[in-house]
Order: structure tokens, then C-alpha cells, then sequence
């Protein structure tokens, strides 16, 4: 079973179009976040939840919103796709304390034409 | 700017060679994490240390927390090609599950 599952893996779309990404962890755990790689690999945390409140927000456009229907799924909606949002987006799982091991998703692919 | 720095960025050698991978930043963390990547995957935790000058070993992989808790260090003794992939290393301040993750180091082992 996969800890950490998001889909689609690969999303390829046009400038200014809405899209969304689902994550969903079966471990249980009740902070989840989501992070962005971009092409030169710099991992950066954008959204972190626990138990469905907002916790963290990077100071990231508004154009970006996460929502947690439950404790087992962050969804990143995108609003306006802008060509610099092509990244690799990562979501993570992780239990309540900052040594706890944060388990990553397998990424999705994002390319705005 | 980026908290955490890491060097190098790129990392090519033979089977057998030894290397050290860095991770420095002026800040504290209240605790600091490896991670190896692997093309097309999520990264996958290797170690966390959270005391100063706290030195943990997993196989060939001997990990180092600087006294001050400021930087560390990945040593990986006699390579093989399955320990190439993207190394990172992220701190978490003040014990919240906020981590900054650093720049990265790339590790080619040939055979």
C-alpha cells in the first residue's frame, strides 16, 4: 500500500487555466503539507495542515489555495496558471512531532505552456 | 537566499571512493534531516539528529550534527552506485513542523 498517493503524477495544461492535485496518506498522521521543486531541485515548503487547519503558509500568490475535506487529504487548487508555477509538487506526511519521519509523495509534474 | 547551503552541488566518483556532503547555514535548528531523492520520486528520510555534536551511522552513511547545531555532514564511505542520487538535508526551528530544506547535492557513483 502506498503511504503517500497524489494525482495525476504528470499535468500538462495551458497558461491561465484551473487545475488541481489530490494527495492522500494512509498513515494516519495528522499534519500533511505541500511542497514545490523547482528545476534546479530547491525543495520549498509552501502549505503545511494539521488535522485540517491551516498551519503554514509560505507566502505563496493567492492564486494557490489548499483545501483538507478530511485529516487524510490535502488538494492543491491552482487558479491562473502562470508559466513560473511549472515545478514538481510534492506533498508529505508527518506525525505531530518535528523529529517524526515526513514521508513524501511521488511528486507531480506541473508544465504550463 | 536560502537557510541551509549545501556543497558541493555536484558529485562525480568511482566506486569505492570515499566522500562528504556539508549542510551550513548561520541559523539553529532545533533538528536536521538527510534525505535521499532519486529521479522521477519523493525524497526519502535517511537520519535526523537533534543534538548538538550528535554523530549517527547507518550502514556506510555516518551523519554528523555541528556542536552549535548549525551545520552537519553526510560521510559515505567506499560508494557503489546505488547511493547515487539527490541528497538533501533540512532543518526544523523551534521544533515546529516547519523545514527549509537545503540547495542540494547531486551524487554520481560510476561503476
Amino acid at each position: 500500500d502506498t503511504a503517500v498517493s497524489q494525482t495525476p503524477k504528470y499535468l500538462v495544461t495551458q497558461m491561465g487555466n484551473d487545475k488541481s492535485i489530490k494527495c492522500e496518506q494512509n498513515l494516519g498522521h495528522d499534519t500533511m503539507y505541500w511542497y514545490k521543486q523547482d528545476s534546479k531541485k530547491f525543495l520549498k515548503i509552501m502549505f503545511s495542515y494539521n488535522n485540517k487547519e491551516l498551519i503554514i503558509n509560505e507566502t505563496v500568490p493567492n492564486r494557490f489555495s489548499p483545501k483538507s475535506p478530511d485529516k487524510a487529504h490535502l488538494n492543491l487548487h491552482i487558479n491562473s496558471l502562470e508559466l513560473g508555477d511549472s515545478a514538481v509538487y510534492f506533498c508529505a506526511s508527518q506525525g505531530l512531532a518535528a523529529t517524526d519521519t515526513q514521508y513524501f509523495g511521488p511528486g507531480t509534474r506541473l508544465t504550463v505552456l | 537566499t536560502q537557510l541551509l547551503e549545501q556543497s558541493p552541488q555536484f558529485l562525480s566518483i568511482q566506486e569505492g571512493e570515499n566522500l562528504t556532503v556539508y549542510c551550513n547555514s548561520s541559523s539553529v535548528f532545533s533538528s536536521l534531516q538527510w534525505y535521499r531523492q532519486e529521479p522521477g520520486e519523493g525524497p526519502v528520510l535517511l537520519v535526523t539528529v537533534v543534538t548538538g555534536g550528535e554523530v549517527k551511522k547507518l550502514k556506510r552513511l555516518t551523519f554528523q550534527f555541528g556542536d552549535a547545531r548549525k551545520d552537519s555532514s553526510l560521510h559515505i564511505t567506499a560508494a557503489q552506485p546505488g547511493d547515487t542520487g539527490l541528497y538533501l538535508c533540512a532543518g526544523a526551528q523551534d521544533n515546529f513542523n516547519k523545514f527549509y530544506f537545503g540547495s542540494g547535492t547531486k551524487l554520481n557513483v560510476k561503476p
